[in-house]
């Protein structure tokens, strides 16, 4: 069974400017969960979307968005970017129904 | 004061010890229980998963969950210079949101 996967895997902006980040869940998984993670604020949670719905949501300001589409893939959009924004970005999917999760490798994003 | 605390390390040991890994929580609701292991550049690799209270073995691997403490463990016997990596305890209630500690930095010394 494929893994989870996300594109790009890193990614330079500009201050300033938009991006959106892909993720294609394990087969069968209806969970997409979205994290940031840097070194100083480890691993915090950005939303959950389950069946295309949004239906957890994080502290992040609202520059930070999501979607699902009906195949459970999922994109993250972030615009007006800060140099803040560097970080780690991790999609983690689950079936549904129970609390694991299954990670991507990640896409890393520099803000410049 | 956290829902999740986990010493941030780094934690260094030679090659072969027990390794013992902690963190404690404060949510009493919370009744799922995982580790991960999350190499440089990579994302976490999901290690165990114990529900409720009890230890769990697989392997070199055994995570302990002590409820009445609040607090869980995760221990590597005979550690090798590979299981050098950042360790994440996560948890969740009957939601399945996770929480997350901020991990160990675990090296392993040849």
């Amino acid at each position: 069974k494929a893994g989870v996967t996300q594109t790009p895997r890193y990614l330079i902006k500009t201050r300033g400017q938009q991006v959106t980040l892909s993720c294609s869940p394990i087969s069968g998984h209806r969970s997409v969960s979205w994290y940031q993670q840097t070194p100083g604020q480890g691993l915090q949670f950005l939303f959950e979307y389950f069946s295309e719905t949004q239906r957890n949501k994080g502290n992040f300001p609202g520059r930070f968005s999501g979607r699902q589409f009906s195949n459970s893939r999922s994109e993250m959009n972030v615009s007006t970017l800060e140099l803040g924004d560097s970080a780690l970005y991790l999609c983690a999917s689950s079936p549904g129904g129970q609390p694991e999760a299954f990670f991507g490798q990640g896409t890393r994003l520099t803000v410049v | 004061q956290k829902e999740v605390e986990q010493d941030p390390g780094p934690l260094s040991v030679p090659e072969g010890a027990i390794v013992s890994l902690n963190c404690t929580y404060s949510n009493s609701a919370f009744q799922y229980f995982m580790w991960y292991r999350q190499y440089s550049r990579k994302g976490p690799e999901l290690l165990m998963y114990t529900y409720s209270s009890g230890n769990k073995e697989d392997g070199r691997f055994t995570a302990q969950v002590d409820k009445s403490s609040k607090y869980i463990s995760l221990f590597i016997r005979d550690s090798q210079p590979s299981d050098s990596a950042t360790y994440l305890c996560a948890m969740s209630n009957s939601n399945y949101q996770l929480i997350w500690g901020a991990g160990t930095k675990l090296i392993i010394k040849p």
